[in-house]
């Protein structure tokens, strides 16, 4: 069965640290991948999306992610995160791209402390 | 445009009821999905539809169920409810213009309490 892997379940950061979120796939086949954020109270937003192409990606916010085939892996980054970062973080995998179906990771919640 | 909208936000049932929730897509969207999210499993697959048919389905038990109508609005229904079906229930829908360049914009979910 495919499976989607985030690393980190936890992750605690001061303002202006970077951050790297890991997440790997296990589908050897075409995928779409995506970033989904929960903000506290708020609904599952998308944060940025692979489809093709160019395997670096830039998404809202600052936020840029790096497929790299070769390690099945999506990883999502941000140079300098905010106070306003907080929120969990799902990694997405589409691997029927004929229909809508996503496999999530199980989240990793970001605490960035002022 | 409005967002993908979920009625009702928030559900008490108890043990063997059964419940309906609702979600209406971004106006011209014409799939909806269904996740199901908990603290143990995270977000789980249900089912999707397109054009009023499920061409996709999770694996959840057979209590399970849903429709889409002819204006893409789409119901889940589970019936004799358990315990464990404790959860948030998030719809998403997607404009769906080309196979494998489409995204999923979510509801806020319908927070659904068994007791």
């Amino acid at each position: 069965a495919q499976s989607v892997s985030q690393h980190n379940h936890h992750v605690i950061l001061s303002e202006a640290a970077s951050l790297e979120l890991g997440c790997n796939y296990s589908y050897g086949g075409t995928v779409n991948l995506f970033w989904y954020v929960q903000y506290p109270g708020q609904h599952l937003q998308l944060l940025l999306k692979y489809f093709s192409g160019d395997p670096l990606v830039k998404g809202i916010k600052g936020f840029e992610a790096e497929f790299i085939k070769s390690k099945f892996s999506f990883n999502l980054r941000k140079p300098s995160v905010q106070w306003s970062d907080t929120a969990e973080y799902f990694c997405a995998v589409r691997v029927n791209t004929g229909f809508q179906k996503l496999v999530f990771g199980t989240g990793t919640r970001l605490l960035v402390s002022p | 445009k409005a967002g993908v909208t979920q009625t009702p936000r928030y559900l008490i049932k108890t043990r063997g009821q059964q419940v309906t929730l609702s979600c209406s897509p971004i106006s011209g969207h014409r799939s909806v999905s269904w996740y199901q999210q908990t603290p143990g499993q995270g977000l789980q697959f249900l089912f999707e539809y397109f054009s009023e048919t499920q061409r996709n389905k999770g694996n959840f038990p057979g209590r399970f169920s849903g429709r889409q109508f002819s204006n893409s609005r789409s119901e889940m229904n589970v019936s004799t409810l358990e315990l464990g079906d404790s959860a948030l229930y998030l719809c998403a829908s997607s404009l769906e213009l080309a196979v494998g360049k489409n995204e999923q914009f979510f509801g806020p979910g319908t927070r659904l309490t068994v007791l």
